[in-house]
């Protein structure tokens, strides 16, 4: 299958710092991109859909401000962790899907979080 | 997106098959069923979809009742690497429609 990467793997943060966490398609193109976060024992929760060069797409009680979304090209969206809590801490995943209609969402390996 | 019911959890025998079912009594006739898993700690992982008829990949098989009603996914010998939450969705397919994880079956395959 196609292959999605994020970067980092894991980040320390400190409280109030930004993080920001990558995700490339590595092997395709990719207009819609999704980032998710899950808390342990939980299942994955939707945050926003990205667009490649258009605003993101917030899910309802997601903050638009505090998880700033960046879309630039069709292999590439990054989500910014702003002013960064205790509370934030969690692991975020991606998915992309394809241009051309193949239409199998392919998720990154998600990045482990944390702020002290 | 129809709403999808499966089972907390579920245990298997090593080299066994393991048939993990899904619910989905509100599909609508655009709705593909499609599953997922995912291993502790990494991203979900695409396992198979299928519309009406039953499909099979390298990795599972996917039986879809008549009614569409529910579906089952089967892993026709299970290993440990297959200890996982199975996911079950349900979306309308050739949309840029987001996937929306319920809580999965957690599968704990057993030596």
């Amino acid at each position: 299958g196609a292959v999605v990467s994020q970067h980092p793997s894991w980040v320390i943060c400190k409280s109030g710092t930004s993080v920001k966490i990558e995700c490339r398609s590595l092997d395709f193109q990719a207009t819609t991109m999704f980032w998710y976060r899950q808390f342990p024992k939980q299942s994955l929760m939707l945050m926003a859909t990205s667009n490649e060069g258009s605003k993101a797409t917030y899910e309802q009680g997601v903050e638009k401000d505090k998880f700033l979304i960046n879309h630039a090209s069709l292999t590439l969206s990054t989500l910014t962790v702003t002013s960064a809590h205790p509370e934030d801490s969690s692991f975020y995943i991606c998915s992309a899907r394809e241009f051309s209609g193949v239409t199998e969402a392919f998720f990154g390996q998600g990045t482990r979080l944390t702020v002290v | 997106d129809a709403k999808t019911t499966q089972p907390t959890s579920m245990d298997c025998a090593e080299g066994r098959a393991a048939n993990l079912p899904c619910n989905h009594s509100t599909i609508s006739g655009n709705e593909y069923v499609y599953w997922y898993r995912q291993i502790h700690s990494q991203g979900p992982q695409y396992i198979i979809h299928g519309l009406k008829n039953n499909e099979t990949n390298e990795m599972a098989s996917l039986i879809i009742t008549e009614d569409r009603k529910s579906s089952t996914l089967i892993l026709p010998h299970a290993t440990l690497r297959d200890t996982a939450v199975y996911y079950c969705i349900v979306r309308v397919r050739n949309q840029g429609g987001k996937l929306i994880f319920g809580q999965g079956t957690e599968l704990s395959v057993k030596p």
